[in-house]
């Protein structure tokens, strides 16, 4: 079973820019979620999808923001970047359905975004 | 707020040896309690899954889970040198929704 895809690797950008990220989940998996990892921070929730709806928001400005098509994929957007917003944008896919369920998240790659 | 505290390290022991990795968290309504590893650059993998209180075993690598005491750890057997990585503790709870919240991680050095 092929994991989860993220694209890009890698993105250079400058402040006021904005940026879409891309991931595609394991196949059959349809809760996906979005985190940041900073050094400092480690790694912060910044939404989790599921079946097109935006389930959960951590705490992020609104310049943040996401949505899930309806094969599970999904995409995160940046808008008037930031230096602070340089990190590793990591997409995790997960087995999670309508109900309680507690699966593991598997992660993707990860993409890095250096804003200069 | 929920917290999940781990001890950032480095925890350095030699090859062979066990390593003890311990975590916390703040939150009592937690129900699933995860451990990753990341190697500098990559992104997490898990290693370790457990949701009821005691031990689970899984090759060299142990999970033990006490919910009263709000902590869980993870054991390494027979440490390698391929285990030198960031050790992410992750706890879950359902709430409308699955959420994550991981600690900082702990930094373990695996000496040949």
């Amino acid at each position: 079973k092929a994991g989860v895809t993220q694209t890009p690797r890698y993105l250079i950008k400058t402040r006021g820019q904005q940026v879409t990220l891309s991931c595609s989940p394991i196949s059959g998996h349809r809760s996906v979620s979005w985190y940041q990892q900073t050094p400092g921070q480690g790694l912060q929730f910044l939404f989790e999808y599921f079946s097109e709806t935006q389930r959960n928001k951590g705490n992020f400005p609104g310049r943040f923001s996401g949505r899930q098509f309806s094969n599970s994929r999904s995409e995160m957007n940046v808008s008037t970047l930031e230096l602070g917003d340089s990190a590793l944008y990591l997409c995790a896919s997960s087995s999670n359905g309508f109900g309680q369920q507690n699966s593991p998240l598997h992660f993707g790659n990860g993409t890095r975004l250096t804003v200069t | 707020q929920k917290e999940v505290e781990q001890n950032s390290g480095p925890l350095s022991v030699p090859e062979g040896a066990i390593a003890s990795l311990n975590c916390t968290y703040s939150d009592r309504g937690s129900q699933s309690f995860f451990w990753y590893r990341q190697y500098s650059g990559k992104s997490p993998e898990l290693i370790m899954f457990i949701y009821s209180n005691g031990d689970k075993e899984d090759g060299r690598f142990t999970a033990q889970l006490n919910k009263a005491s709000q902590y869980v750890s993870l054991l390494i057997r027979d440490s390698q040198p391929s285990d030198s990585a960031t050790y992410l503790c992750a706890v879950g709870r359902w709430a409308g929704s699955y959420q994550l919240t991981f600690g900082k991680g702990t930094k373990l050095s695996v000496i040949p």
